[in-house]
């Protein structure tokens, strides 16, 4: 079964300075997505980056990009310019090609200070 | 376009209560997924549907859960003898077929069972 790991529940940042959260993740698998998503508080979560692993291509979202290390099973997500409006719960996820069903890890709470 | 709707958005039932969940995907969305998030947890999967098929229900903690979409549309998670442990957040999304992993999530329904 595939495991998601964020090794740091918390973080923070100042406003418009850069910060990177981690997230690995264990598959035998060859063929699958990654991705990040965002939980405001008390609001919907929603995608911000996704990244297909034959993909040797860091993606990127405007201010969001990631760091894909496929051999060391690494997805860190960096968020450049650091907004208030990214102050949220930020959650790693994998999908296997084929599937349907998200595994999410525990999640990453940033906090962006003015 | 409106969005995933979830309803209602608060329930508070006492051990044993049967209670039900409604979820309103996008329209036009073939698949359904519901999540099941615990305080500082991130979401964990429970079922999904493809149109009313109902293809994977593996992450359903006991035969006391049970989901349906009759009609492709709505769907409505039931629990039956509601017990503490089932206090969490219920996540519904939706997806168009084939847009691995990009889930749009509703507000979720919070369950507490006292």
């Amino acid at each position: 079964a595939q495991t998601v790991t964020q090794s740091q529940p918390e973080m923070s940042v100042q406003e418009a300075e850069t910060v990177t959260l981690s997230c690995t993740y264990d598959t035998s698998e060859n063929n699958y997505y990654l991705f990040w998503y965002k939980q405001p508080p008390s609001r919907q979560m929603i995608l911000v980056i996704r990244q297909e692993a034959y993909k040797q291509q860091n993606a990127t979202e405007n201010r969001f990009s990631v760091n894909f290390q496929k051999a060391a099973k690494s997805f860190s997500l960096k968020i450049s310019d650091s907004q208030l409006g990214d102050t949220a719960m930020y959650f790693c996820a994998f999908l296997s090609r084929g599937s349907e069903k998200l595994v999410f890890g525990k999640g990453t709470k940033l906090t962006v200070n003015p | 376009g409106a969005g995933v709707s979830q309803s209602p958005r608060y329930k508070v039932a006492k051990r044993g209560q049967d209670v039900a969940l409604r979820c309103d995907p996008i329209s036009g969305h073939v698949s359904l997924f519901w999540y099941q998030q615990a305080l500082g947890q991130g979401p964990e999967f429970l079922t999904y549907f493809q149109n009313e098929a109902q293809l994977d229900k593996s992450g359903l903690p006991s035969d006391r859960f049970f989901a349906e979409r009759p009609e492709g549309s709505v769907s409505t998670l039931k629990i039956q003898r509601t017990q503490q442990e089932d206090s969490a957040v219920y996540l519904c999304a939706s997806s168009p077929l084939l847009d691995y992993g990009t889930q749009y999530f509703g507000p979720g329904t919070r369950l507490l069972v006292l």
